[in-house]
């Protein structure tokens, strides 16, 4: 069974604070990864994809991998109160039609 | 910007009976997946489809659900004989090829009464 592991927090930082948000998946074959936002009620949201070691940035969001350590994160800086949703972490996993397992999410709260 | 479409956003049934959850994804993506969400819990991967036919399946989609792309742009999820434990938010997702990320549609919130 090939998983997604998350912190299911919530994890509260104050508004401007960076956000730090952690995932590990288990399939060590797996090739891309994305951190989807899901508002209550909401269908979830790309917001970053990233395939290869290291980090990528988008505006105030940067995604980090680590492949050896089978690890994804997501930093969000500058954090708004409108950043405050559930974070899923996704992994695509290697061969077949590649599915999308996702995580069981990390809620975040941004307090004003 | 393109958007996956569903339809309708709630469905209330009876329980054993039929529902069809429909789909209209972003016009030229060729991958076509349905996953479910349960109150309160993970989204779940049930089937995707491509080239007209079911490409992987998960353990949830058994008999009782299919997938059809009947007429090239709609894509259609139907559960049969429901069941109480199918009340879930149903989300349809689309993407172009197999490096692209999928976009997921707003979803189908389904209630069996």
């Amino acid at each position: 069974q090939k998983e997604v592991e998350q912190n299911s927090g919530p994890l509260s930082v104050p508004e401007g604070a960076i956000a730090s948000l952690n995932c590990t998946y288990s399939d060590r074959g797996s090739q891309s990864f994305f951190w989807y936002r899901q508002y209550s009620g909401k269908s979830p949201e790309l917001i970053m994809s990233i395939y290869s070691n290291g980090d990528k940035e988008d505006g105030r969001f940067t995604a980090q991998l680590n492949k050896a350590s089978q690890y994804v994160s997501l930093l969000i800086r500058d954090s708004q109160p409108s950043d405050s949703a559930t974070y899923l972490c996704a992994v695509r996993s290697s061969g077949g039609y590649q599915k999308v397992t996702f995580g069981t999410g990390t809620k975040l709260q941004v307090i004003p | 910007e393109p958007e996956v479409t569903q339809t309708p956003s709630h469905q209330v049934t009876q329980m054993g009976q039929e529902v069809i959850l429909r789909c209209v994804p972003i016009s030229n993506h060729l991958y076509f997946y349905w996953y479910r969400q349960i109150l309160g819990q993970k989204v779940e991967f049930l089937v995707s489809f491509y080239n007209n036919e079911i490409s992987e399946k998960s353990e949830i989609f058994d008999d009782q659900f299919s997938v059809e792309r009947p007429d090239g742009s709609n894509f259609t999820l139907k559960i049969r004989s429901t069941k109480l434990e199918d009340s879930a938010m149903y989300f349809c997702a689309s993407r172009i090829d197999r490096d692209q990320p999928q976009h997921f549609g707003d979803g189908t919130r389904l209630s069996i009464l």
